[in-house]
């Protein structure tokens, strides 16, 4: 079965900084979504990737995913107290985007020190 | 409404009691699905509807869960005789359909504590 792996399981940066979260699978993306949570709420989406070297970027938030399609990043530049949170990335197991169960990773919890 | 609508927000019972999650998803959205986020760890599909077509159950851990759906509206997710490790947080999403490349939007939760 497929797993997602996330890198890393948590963040502290400080407001200004840019940072990087990783997701990993140990299989073939053939979608990957990239979600925001906070504590007490559900997820906001945020981006989706569906094609090997594709790049998407909102506002300051940067999501690619690799050639491959095994990898996916997602990169904040000049973080502010209000990208705290946990981003949870998700896939597709099936080709074709069944968009039926997904599987998620733990999340990355990240906190940005004002 | 304009978001996918949970009920309650929280839900605090005792071991052995049945519990019952409300889901009321976005408007004109055909699929629904349920997933658990359990403290510390990642969401675990459940189950999810898809307009008439009979429902994925292939997430549910037992046979205490079981979940249902009228139509393309409201859900509820049934959950009997509770038990500790019952406790989590439960999401429902929903999205326009399934294989249609379009993301699913969650709701807010429900928190179950069991006693």
């Amino acid at each position: 079965s497929q797993e997602l792996e996330q890198s890393p399981q948590s963040l502290i940066v400080q407001e200004g900084k840019n940072l990087t979260i990783n997701c990993t699978s140990s299989k073939t993306l053939y979608g990957l979504y990239w979600y925001k949570q906070k504590y007490g709420e559900g997820l906001i989406f945020l981006m989706m990737l569906q094609k090997g070297g594709e790049e998407k970027s909102h506002e300051k938030i940067t999501a690619k995913l690799d050639e491959k399609k095994q990898q996916s990043s997602l990169h904040i530049t000049a973080s502010q107290p209000s990208h705290a949170g946990i981003y949870l990335c998700g896939a597709d197991p099936y080709y074709g985007g069944s968009q039926g169960n997904l599987i998620f990773g733990k999340g990355t919890k990240l906190s940005v020190k004002p | 409404g304009a978001g996918v609508s949970q009920s309650p927000s929280n839900k605090v019972t005792e071991k052995g009691k049945d519990v019952e999650l409300r889901c009321d998803p976005i408007s004109g959205h055909t699929a629904l699905y349920w997933y658990r986020q359990r403290l510390g760890q990642g969401l675990e599909f459940l189950i999810y509807f898809q307009g008439n077509s009979a429902p994925d159950k292939s997430g549910l851990p037992s046979d205490r869960f079981s979940a249902e759906r009228t139509g393309e509206s409201v859900s509820t997710l049934t959950i009997q005789r509770t038990q500790q490790e019952d406790s989590a947080v439960y999401l429902c999403a929903s999205s326009y359909r399934v294989y249609s490349n379009q993301p699913q939007h969650f709701g807010d939760g429900t928190r179950l504590s069991i006693l």
